[in-house]
């Protein structure tokens, strides 16, 4: 089994539609992350939790929401989806005390029309 | 700010050929390095990773990456391409403090011709 799992793996809605992707992790990692990816651009970070309690956003936060609802769970929301949202979403994971290294899930890819 | 530049968006390579691809970074102190392939429709492995020491790093599937202080570099080799090879490649560099986040390039494509 995968050790960090993404679903739905893609979706398809329409602008204005609150969707939720959602993240799961085995490898009893503390940090999560969700990354954007979009052509030409490389991956950029919209937020990241260091611990249940803790959540942060990241250089491109606007019109996202998240939620930590357990050590190995870290869900991304779209509020009010709108079409250049539409990318490539990856979340990633990452041990404290590891060296630095970030796994990735197999990502989501959402289109909003 | 960490920034992580790849200058080539797209190289085509024949089959056997030796490949480069070229990575370089701006950071101020000793950078943690990352390669990262994505085959399409995939999502992101590890090649391989440079944290200190050596500065030639071995990874998985023939390649490797040498880490270069003086030209902020750490480009990705690999002796004879595969078809199989054909993704996209990142380099990212591990950013310190805050987030504790990745910087990626942009990314370069990579095409094998039989």
């Amino acid at each position: 089994d995968a050790d960090v799992t993404q679903t739905p793996r893609n979706r398809i809605t329409k602008t204005g539609k609150r969707i939720m992707l959602e993240c799961s992790q085995t490898k009893g990692h503390d940090r999560m992350y969700w990354y954007r990816q979009d052509p030409g651009l490389g991956l950029r970070l919209i937020y990241y939790s260091f611990d249940v309690k803790d959540i942060n956003k990241g250089e491109i936060s606007d019109g996202y929401s998240v939620s930590r609802q357990a050590q190995a769970k870290f869900s991304l929301s779209l509020e009010s989806a709108i079409p250049n949202q539409t990318a490539l979403y990856f979340c990633a994971t990452r041990s404290r005390t590891g060296l630095e290294t970030q796994y990735f899930g197999p990502g989501t890819r959402l289109l909003v029309l | 700010a960490q920034s992580v530049t790849q200058p080539d968006i797209h190289i085509t390579v024949s089959e056997g050929a030796s490949l480069e691809l070229r990575c370089n970074y701006s950071y101020g102190a000793t950078p943690y390095l990352f390669w990262y392939v994505q085959s399409p429709g995939q999502g992101l492995q590890l090649l391989l990773k440079y944290f200190s020491g050596d500065t030639l790093v071995q990874g998985i599937k023939g390649f490797e990456a040498e880490f270069k202080r003086s030209q902020s570099s750490f480009n990705l080799r690999k002796p004879s391409v595969h078809w199989s090879d054909a993704a996209e490649y990142f380099c990212a560099v591990f950013s310190q403090g805050g987030s504790e986040k990745l910087v990626f390039g942009k990314g370069t494509k990579l095409t094998v011709n039989p």
